[in-house]
Formats: structure tokens, sequence, C-alpha cells
């Protein structure tokens, strides 16, 4: 069984520039989550959809962030546009019932 | 949120000794992860476990959800065992989003 798959896995850009990462979450599962981890600030959440329909946005930073889910098996989480301090592992995770299952992340670095 | 706490932060660990890690919550949960990071990143599942106890191998995990913490126990440490572990949990109240802890930072030597 794949698990939760992410692209890309590294991402180097110049600030201003549009970044847009992208998850495919495990097959049935009806939960995608986009965390953030940086050295400040931990793991928190950015947000998260049920059945495709966002429903916690709350951690998203500033109007730079979008996340869309326009299918099952397919988010991407959008900034633009991006400043250095948007630097850090984005993870997704997806679940179904209870526990959560985490992609590999993508490695953003914003010059 | 639910403010996680873990403890210790760092530890270092000969290969073969015994550890015992500990995750305290602000409130009560309802859903319960512990997690390994590997060195390269990943974000390994080791249990779930909102109440109870777990085996796995040399991994074991205990979570008193009257007194709001839990334990995870690794036995005969090795060196594969190194990296970051964190707990994460959630409650009804904060949705079904995890609020992690700061991590315990693992380095077993040879």
């Amino acid at each position: 069984d794949a698990g939760v798959i992410q692209s890309p896995r590294h991402e180097v850009t110049e600030m201003g520039q549009e970044v847009t990462l992208r998850c495919k979450p495990i097959s049935g599962h009806d939960y995608l989550f986009w965390y953030r981890q940086t050295m400040m600030r931990g793991l928190e959440l950015l947000i998260y959809f049920n059945n495709n329909v966002p429903i916690d946005d709350s951690g998203m930073p500033e109007d730079r962030f979008s996340a869309k889910m326009p299918n099952a098996s397919f988010s991407t989480l959008k900034i633009q546009p991006s400043e250095p301090r948007d630097s850090a592992v984005y993870f997704c995770a997806s679940k179904v019932v209870n526990e959560q299952f985490f992609g590999p992340g993508t490695r953003l670095t914003v010059l | 949120g639910i403010q996680v706490e873990q403890s210790p932060p760092d530890l270092i660990l000969q290969e073969g000794a015994n550890s015992t890690l500990r995750c305290n919550f602000s409130d009560s949960v309802n859903n319960l992860q512990w997690f390994h990071q590997n060195p390269w990143g990943q974000l390994i599942n080791l249990f779930y476990i909102p109440s109870g106890t777990k085996q796995n191998g040399r991994l074991s995990a205990t979570t008193v959800a009257t007194e709001r913490y839990s334990l995870l126990y690794i036995s005969s440490s090795q060196t594969t065992d190194s990296g970051v572990y964190f707990c994460a949990g959630s409650n009804s109240n904060s949705g079904y989003a995890l609020n992690f802890g700061k991590g315990t930072s693992l380095l077993v030597t040879p």
C-alpha cells in the first residue's frame, strides 16, 4: 500500500515567487491535513479537510497561503508570494477513523 | 489548543540501555499518537494509544488518560533508535488536528 505522497521533496525558490506543494493522501482516507515544521515553532497545523471540504484553516499564517482539495486524491498548498520566513518542512497527513499517517514532507527554502 | 509537554528534551544513551520518555497534556485527549522522526526527517508512526498499554518489539507505550500523560519505553536501545520522538494529541474541542510536543531528541551511541 502506498503511503501519503508529497511532491516535490525539495524546493528552492527566490523571494516573491509562487510555490505549489502537492499531496496525494492514502486511498480511502477522508481527512487530509497540512502541517508545517520549523525549529522555532515545531510542528503546527495549517489546515485540514474532511471529504475535500476545508474544516479548520485557523493555522494558515496569512493570505499568502491557500490550500485546495479538488478531489479525494489530491491537495495543493500554495504560497504566493513566498518569503524567506516561509522556509520550513511542510508535511501532509491523512487519516480514516483515528490514526494519522504522514508523508515524507517537502523541504522549502526561500532565498 | 492543547499544550503538550515532553520530557526530557534531550537524551544520550549507550547502546543496550533502556529509557522512558514522558508526555503530559494540558487537557484530556481522545486521540494520542507517538512518532519517531528519523534523521531523514520522516515521521514514523509508533503507537496510536489514547489509553492503555501497547507493545511493539522493543518499544512499548502506556497512556493514563485520567491523569493526562503517556509514557514511551525503549528497551535495549540501538543506534537506529536515534532521532526525535514526538507525542501528539487531540480531543473533540480541538478538532482532529494533532497538537504536538517539542519532542525528545535521542542519541544512541555505540
